[in-house]
């Protein structure tokens, strides 16, 4: 148990459904992030968050809506997906940027789009 | 741009052996980094880390080594458990929030 708590665990919708993802951490870090993870690829950055501020968008399509209400959690809203985007997607919690420490990650939402 | 990756997809050693996990990086602006352990269906968990004024670092069973003129990092286990079959991810920061990961390596641990 690493702190970081994401639900569903698992999700499967349609193409033309909206669903949400949740990502709650209580260490007290101030920086979330949303990262995809496909089968043999590396981790894949979409979105950075410190003090509930987006500081990244990796070229993410805008068919995944990210918020932070506050620096505890981070949602990930979803609409219109393509079954390309069936991945595991991982939160992750760290202290801000000026420290060098290790972002704590959730278990991951196993998502299928079909 | 960034660049983390392993040498080798997979490894597969014998249990009580000691397993060696290499990663190269590119930005030689890198100043810290981590490796993580990502068991099946479970996120990636914290293992050890090293910042790059450092060029070796101990914990329990694992260390790591960083040798900045060639850019690699590696992780040794000792003594590999089954418990250890996983993969493993090295990630490096340089400054701002970011972290680079690379693809991973699988380790299987043949009892």
């Amino acid at each position: 148990e690493t702190g970081v708590t994401q639900t569903p665990r698992h999700l499967v919708m349609g193409m033309t459904n909206k669903k949400s993802l949740k990502c709650e951490q209580h260490l007290g870090h101030n920086a979330m992030y949303w990262y995809k993870q496909s089968a043999k690829k590396p981790l894949e950055l979409m979105f950075v968050y410190n003090f509930k501020e987006q500081t990244e968008n990796n070229s993410v399509p805008s068919r995944f809506s990210p918020e932070c209400p506050n620096s505890s959690h981070l949602f990930l809203h979803l609409h219109t997906l393509q079954p390309e985007d069936s991945a595991l997607y991982l939160c992750a919690s760290s202290f801000h940027r000026d420290r060098n420490t290790e972002a704590f990650f959730g278990q991951g939402t196993r998502l299928t789009v079909v | 741009g960034e660049s983390v990756g392993l040498h080798l997809p997979t490894l597969s050693v014998q249990e009580g052996d000691n397993s060696i996990i290499n990663c190269a990086y590119s930005n030689s602006a890198s100043d810290y980094f981590i490796w993580y352990k990502q068991e099946s269906g479970k996120g990636p968990q914290f293992i050890i880390d090293i910042r790059s004024n450092m060029d070796k670092r101990q914990g329990q069973r694992v260390t790591v080594l960083l040798n900045k003129t060639v850019k690699h990092l590696s992780l040794q286990i000792a003594a590999t458990q089954p418990g250890d079959s996983a993969v493993y991810f090295c990630a490096e920061k340089s400054g701002g929030n970011q972290f680079y990961f690379g693809t991973g390596t699988s380790l299987t641990v043949i009892p």
